[in-house]
């Protein structure tokens, strides 16, 4: 029982290069989602997927898109990517009593 | 507009004493309050949390306090131990989103 992993741990791109966070979890949670955390701002929510085949936006969606591609997969694309989205990225999921299960984080810097 | 706030950024505790880790809300929505401790490096992990129909959970070491009236929220470790120094995040919810304060770091000194 893995939990909730995350691919890459680390990624450096350029501005305006393109790519993909994977997420899965092995805990058959029905909801999903993707924090960013930044220095001084805490964690904040870009998209969530509630149920298989849903995704809502979140509190900052700007320059992403997510896919919920089954039940245990929830991943997240930076189409053209920006230095304001170099941060440390979090997937997590949640159980029916809401407590979150988060992944080990992406850490991303765009040059 | 932050909703969650954690005011102090850190705090220090000689180990064996009481460690309180404060957060205020504003969105009287809110009905699920949580804290996750975070490890460098590492994703958060869930610590406790409080329904909002409770003033007080319990759960060894770790007790969380909420003022609905004051919408604060209160993170009481004792005794703190070396181990417990991470940052400490709380969390609170409505419906399927969830908002996170800036975190405190928390230092428990030997």
């Amino acid at each position: 029982n893995a939990g909730v992993t995350q691919t890459p741990k680390f990624q450096v791109l350029k501005t305006g290069q393109s790519m993909t966070l994977q997420c899965a979890q092995d805990m058959n949670h029905n909801s999903m989602y993707w924090y960013r955390q930044d220095p001084g701002m805490g964690l904040r929510l870009i998209y969530y997927s509630a149920s298989e085949g849903t995704t809502d936006k979140g509190e900052v969606p700007n320059g992403y898109n997510v896919s919920r591609l089954n039940k245990r997969e929830f991943s997240l694309r930076l189409e053209s990517a920006a230095p304001s989205q170099t941060s440390v990225y979090f997937c997590a999921s949640n159980d029916l009593t809401d407590t979150q299960y988060f992944g080990p984080g992406t850490r991303l810097t765009v040059l | 507009d932050q909703q969650v706030k954690q005011n102090s950024p850190s705090l220090s505790v000689q180990e064996g004493r009481i460690s309180i880790l404060n957060c205020d809300y504003t969105n009287s929505m809110f009905d699920y309050f949580l804290w996750y401790k975070k490890y460098p490096a590492e994703g958060p992990t869930f610590l406790i949390s409080i329904s909002s129909i409770k003033d007080k959970n319990e759960d060894g070491r770790f007790t969380v306090f909420l003022n609905k009236s004051a919408k604060h929220l209160s993170l009481h470790i004792v005794p703190s131990q070396p181990g417990d120094s991470a940052v400490y995040f709380c969390a609170a919810s409505t419906g399927n989103q969830f908002y996170f304060g800036t975190g405190t770091s928390l230092t428990v000194i030997p």
